[in-house]
């Protein structure tokens, strides 16, 4: 089944890092990038970066440029994406996604990241 | 970087009509490398279309996009039940990538 599982729900406190994962299956993961997208509560998805899994080429939107690093996997078919330094406005739900040329045509279920003291 | 604006923010129609949706960008996206999605609430988005007016595979044809360089639409031909969510188009000719705000279609 071609379906992207992320890992689950997390609770950090601000000035910490969250971690999250997306797990590919069902294709060949080296030939599709993945990308991460937020959506913070009751707004709208705002793109966060891209990592190619062929090659490991990133780029990552400017707003969360040197906080974020996105990386892949091969050898388990899984993406991170970190986060540091969180910020209360970091809260959103996460999103994985396969990139083909640069559509997004295959999501993970998304993972909520709550920041708060 | 190139913005993404839709109009309108929110559409109210009644089930069997025709929705048209639309998206402006703040400048020309090369090879009208534009996407749309769907998004139900509590749901991931769902990938409609690609490069502007191509169906993604297992979307029903009522379902179609059009436009280039700067103007877009999607319309939804005849309103059925499972359709009123939000809509988002995307841009990815150029970096960074960007969405558009959304429009809600809601049941009149």
């Amino acid at each position: 089944q071609v379906q992207l599982v992320q890992s689950g729900a997390e609770v950090k406190q601000p000035g910490a890092s969250v971690k999250v994962s997306c797990k590919a299956s069902g294709y060949t993961f080296t030939s599709y990038g993945i990308t991460w997208v937020r959506q913070a509560p009751g707004q709208g998805l705002e793109w966060m970066g891209w990592i190619s899994a062929y090659n490991g080429n990133r780029n990552y939107a400017q707003k969360v440029q040197g906080r974020v690093t996105m990386t892949t996997d091969t050898s388990t078919r899984t993406a991170y994406m970190e986060l540091r330094r969180l910020r209360p406005d970091d809260t959103a739900v996460y999103y994985c996604a396969r990139v083909h040329v640069g559509w997004f045509d295959l999501w993970g279920q998304g993972t909520l990241v709550t920041v708060s003291s | 970087e190139i913005v993404l604006t839709q109009s309108p923010g929110t559409l109210s129609l009644s089930p069997g009509e025709r929705a048209t949706l639309s998206c402006r960008a703040s400048q020309s996206v090369t090879s009208n490398y534009l996407a749309w999605y769907q998004q139900k609430p509590g749901q991931a988005p769902r990938f409609l279309i690609y490069a502007a007016s191509n169906r993604a595979t297992g979307i029903p044809d009522r379902f179609s996009g059009n436009g280039s360089g700067a103007d877009f639409t999607l319309t939804i031909s005849r309103l059925e039940p499972e359709d009123f969510a939000v809509y988002y188009c995307q841009q990815y000719g150029s970096s960074p990538w960007t969405f558009g705000q959304g429009t809600k279609v809601e049941i009149k």
